[in-house]
């Protein structure tokens, strides 16, 4: 019972153009959430969240948009960079009274110059 | 300062061994969180501790599977008799407390049953 999905396996973006990355949960516990992303052979670094009491959240280039009734959540990166080629994870929070993690299979982002 | 780090960064074994897999968490850090990666899946859950206890051990996947953690400070995961079903990444990951959500990860420990 997958609770958060990420159904795009992979993404390819133009250098300088938009990423949009989505997820998709299914507890309605869930009342945080969070991008990491991953470069291989490193272990998972924090991006941005938000709490469930936003509709957004913007921090630089990346924006972490959240649609409760939808139960999705999305990941925009803009202008998208080489370097933002990674695996990117969705996670999510609560039901619980400490932060453990539920996560999607993750998003291959490929930046190409 | 320094962040997580794990050790070894790589195990190879033999099915029907034992491994020990061990977390330095980033010092002051309360909460720690054990994470398993297999190939093509996100990471999935495996154990909580607060300071030395863990309130939390419903993602071990069998009885085979075991974590401590002394001091308040290192964790020791151990894996008992091997399956090659177990070959994966582990990741540790520590917070300031339980209740912050933002986690801080260790490079992980790809463990591979032959």
């Amino acid at each position: 019972d997958q609770q958060v999905k990420q159904n795009s396996p992979s993404l390819s973006v133009q250098e300088g153009r938009i990423s949009i990355l989505n997820c998709d949960y299914t507890n309605s516990m869930f009342d945080y959430f969070l991008w990491y992303k991953k470069y291989p052979a490193e272990g998972p670094t924090f991006l941005i969240s938000i709490s469930s009491i936003k509709d957004k959240n913007e921090d630089g280039r990346f924006t972490v948009f959240l649609n409760k009734s939808a139960k999705h959540l999305s990941l925009h990166i803009v202008p998208s960079q080489p370097g933002d080629s990674a695996v990117y994870f969705c996670a999510a929070a609560g039901g619980t009274s400490y932060g453990k993690l539920t996560f999607g299979q993750g998003t291959i982002l490929t930046v190409h110059p | 300062g320094a962040g997580v780090s794990q050790s070894p960064s790589n195990k190879v074994t033999e099915k029907g061994k034992d491994v020990e897999l061990r977390c330095d968490p980033i010092s002051g850090h309360t909460a720690l969180y054990w994470y398993r990666q297999s190939l093509g899946q996100g990471l999935e859950f495996l154990i909580y501790f607060q300071g030395n206890s863990a309130p939390d051990k419903s993602g071990l996947p069998s009885d085979r599977f075991s974590a401590e953690r002394t001091g308040g400070s290192v964790s020791t995961l151990t894996i008992q008799r091997t399956q090659q079903e177990d070959s994966a990444v582990y990741l540790c990951a520590s917070s300031f407390s339980g209740s912050s959500y933002e986690q801080y990860f260790g490079p992980g420990t790809r463990l591979t049953v032959t």
